[in-house]
């Protein structure tokens, strides 16, 4: 089974610290993303990463930057935490290989941050 | 740009009926589309998808969808559903494939399954 991983599950930050999320998976998958979700929002991209140390900006990426140094890792950085950040995150990853997996983006559970 | 309409926020359904959770989509080009199911305090996993052929997709856990080029929707249906289908249920569309690119989501609808 493929495994998205997210380094927390909840996370407290006060207002202008920096803030890193962490997101591993064990698929030798090519595509991460980072996703927030917001009630009544739904989900929203905020980047994507396709191959080590390259990465494209989603629909909301102000406020927001991204390390991939390693293909299984993908990080997410609030370099000065605000309150409109308080949200919940997920991270998915994606393989480019044909077959029944082909296109699907498989998700970690989220880390719910609230920056106080 | 997609963009995706979920028309509904909230269904409320007694348990052992039918339901069915609508989607619509906009796109100028060919799009490849998804459903995906939130169970409270989890991640996103996916139910079914569309990519080419059959317009007709069947999923886990006893879901199905259609897609209608022409109505530009891809609702999903369960003839029977259960107390354990209750969570957030998501649909998206991507142009190029959600494999290379994002997806973009619709705002979700909570399925409410009462006893």
């Amino acid at each position: 089974d493929v495994k998205v991983t997210q380094s927390s599950r909840y996370l407290v930050k006060r207002t202008g610290e920096k803030v890193f999320l962490e997101c591993v998976q064990d698929m030798d998958h090519e595509n991460m993303f980072w996703y927030r979700q917001d009630p009544g929002l739904g989900l929203r991209l905020i980047y994507f990463s396709y191959d080590v140390k390259m990465k494209e900006k989603g629909d909301i990426p102000e406020g927001y930057s991204v390390s991939r140094e390693k293909k299984e890792r993908f990080s997410l950085i609030l370099e000065s935490a605000s309150t409109n950040q308080t949200s919940m995150y997920l991270c998915a990853s994606s393989s480019v290989a044909a077959g029944a997996a082909r296109e699907t983006q498989y998700f970690g559970p989220g880390t719910r941050l609230l920056v106080l | 740009a997609q963009s995706v309409t979920q028309l509904d926020s909230q269904v409320p359904v007694f348990e052992e009926a039918p339901v069915e959770l609508r989607c619509n989509y906009s796109s100028s080009v060919s799009v490849y589309l998804f459903w995906y199911v939130q169970y409270p305090n989890q991640g996103l996993q996916l139910l079914l998808k569309y990519l080419s052929g059959s317009t007709l997709v069947k999923g886990i856990n006893g879901f199905e969808a259609e897609f209608n080029k022409s109505q530009t929707s891809f609702h999903l249906r369960k003839p029977s559903v259960h107390i354990s289908d209750t969570a957030e249920y998501f649909c998206a569309v991507s142009e190029r494939g959600g494999g290379a690119d994002g997806l973009t989501f619709g705002k979700g609808t909570h399925l409410i399954i009462q006893p």
